[in-house]
């Protein structure tokens, strides 16, 4: 069955250092991956997807995500950490075309001055 | 484009009373539909899912209940709220092709006091 772990549930970095976070999925097929950006009292949005097409996914706000088959992960990175990225992430594999998404628990981004 | 609505925004019902929360999606035909629920300092928990009319898929046993009247308009409910339903209750839709990611809406802030 698919699954994501996201490891760590709270990512603290300063403003400008690097952004990495975490997933890794299990999955029985080829996987369709997806991070999303939730930000407080708001829903979540797509920040990118991984669909088989390229293995290096660009996204918004200049956030990316590579696919490695190998270690089964699909981390997060964003070079330049600036405040306005501080919100919850959220990586999710898919199962079916018919099933929810199945989604990590979060990981919260905290930046700092 | 496809938009999704939620509504109410925010909600302060007392324990004991019904709810009744909407979920409209618009620009899209025959979309699966999802109900989560985000209790504060939590991530996601999958309520319901639906793949047609009338089709209800249930996540997780409780005192809610959710239906599906139209192709479009998703509908979370309870006869009578607890404490413990207080959370940030989201709407999601996804097209019902393998590769598709959901879209959320904005969310209903639900306080059951």
């Amino acid at each position: 069955a698919q699954s994501v772990t996201q490891l760590g549930s709270h990512v603290s970095v300063s403003e400008g250092a690097l952004v990495l976070l975490r997933c890794n999925y299990s999955s029985s097929v080829p996987p369709y991956l997806f991070w999303y950006v939730q930000y407080p009292n708001q829903g979540l949005q797509l920040l990118l997807k991984y669909t088989s097409a390229a293995t290096l996914v660009k996204g918004i706000n200049g956030f990316e995500a590579e696919f490695k088959k190998s270690e089964t992960s699909f981390h997060l990175t964003k070079p330049s950490a600036h405040m306005s990225d501080a919100a919850e992430y959220f990586c999710a594999v898919t199962l079916s075309g018919n099933t929810p998404l199945v989604f990590g628990k979060g990981t919260r981004l905290s930046v700092i001055a | 484009s496809q938009t999704i609505h939620q509504w109410p925004a925010t909600l302060v019902q007392p324990v004991g009373s019904p709810l009744s929360l909407e979920c409209t999606v618009e620009g899209t035909s025959n979309p699966n539909l999802y109900w989560y629920r985000q209790a504060a300092g939590r991530g996601l928990q999958l309520l319901f899912y639906s793949v047609g009319i009338g089709q209800i898929s249930s996540e997780v046993p409780q005192n809610l209940s959710a239906s599906r009247p139209q192709d479009r308009q998703f509908i979370l409910s309870s006869k009578k709220l607890l404490l413990s339903d207080s959370g940030f209750y989201l709407c999601a839709w996804r097209g019902q092709a393998y590769y598709n990611e959901q879209f959320f809406g904005p969310g209903t802030r639900l306080t059951v006091l």
